[in-house]
């Protein structure tokens, strides 16, 4: 079975300060892992996702992520946090050979930052 | 990528009524799955509707309170029928997402039944 954990319901970050939201994830397999972003009354929007290679994944936004294998994670990073990121972030798994299954998402993390 | 358009947006509804939402692709899809976001929680995935065949339910969802129609490749409706005020979240169509490739979204349409 699929799964994915966001221990954090909120995170409060300054503007200018870095952020992180922590997503940890259980495939049986190897994992695609994606990151989506939902402003209030919108859809998800696709930022980044990890399919294979470098760790270090680039995005929308600014954003990055970095996959660790042997920890199982996939935090989302912004070296530099802006009043306009603050929005509800999921993360989304899929094991590589499950087909066309859809996504497995986390149950969110409502980002705030402050001015 | 691709662009979904869903509507209504928004709806207040009476309980006991049926609302049937629209979500129209600007491209061919095989599937189309509909989700169901109640106030604070992630999504759900309520079913996933494949073009010339029945709609494939998740478990707690049942096609007689959700029926679904997938007409063509670009095109699906999902009603909420007989709704009740537990019925209020938004509900969100969405593509793609097979093997490496993301999932695109439509904007939601956010229900209140009353």
């Amino acid at each position: 079975a699929q799964s994915v954990a966001q221990p954090e319901d909120q995170v409060n970050v300054a503007e200018g300060n870095p952020l992180t939201v922590k997503c940890t994830y259980s495939v049986s397999g190897n994992p695609y892992l994606f990151w989506y972003v939902q402003y209030p009354n919108r859809g998800l929007q696709f930022l980044l996702k990890y399919i294979t290679g470098d760790n270090l994944v680039k995005g929308s936004y600014g954003f990055e992520a970095e996959f660790n294998k042997s920890q199982t994670s996939f935090h989302l990073k912004k070296p530099s946090a802006l009043v306009s990121d603050s929005a509800l972030y999921f993360c989304a798994v899929r094991d590589i050979f499950s087909g066309n299954t859809p996504l497995v998402f986390g149950k969110g993390t409502r980002l705030s930052v402050i001015a | 990528s691709a662009v979904i358009s869903q509507k209504p947006s928004r709806d207040i509804c009476q309980r006991g009524t049926s609302l049937t939402i629209q979500c129209q692709v600007d491209s061919q899809v095989t599937m189309m799955f509909w989700y169901r976001q109640q106030p604070g929680q992630s999504l759900t995935l309520i079913a996933t509707a494949n073009q010339g065949s029945e709609a494939t339910y998740e478990s707690g969802f049942v096609i007689d309170k959700f029926p679904i129609s997938r007409p063509n490749l670009t095109f699906s409706t999902l009603t909420v029928s007989n709704m009740s005020p537990e019925d209020s979240s938004i509900y969100l169509c969405s593509v793609g997402a097979s093997g490496a490739t993301e999932a695109f979204f439509g904007q939601g349409t956010r229900l209140t039944v009353v």
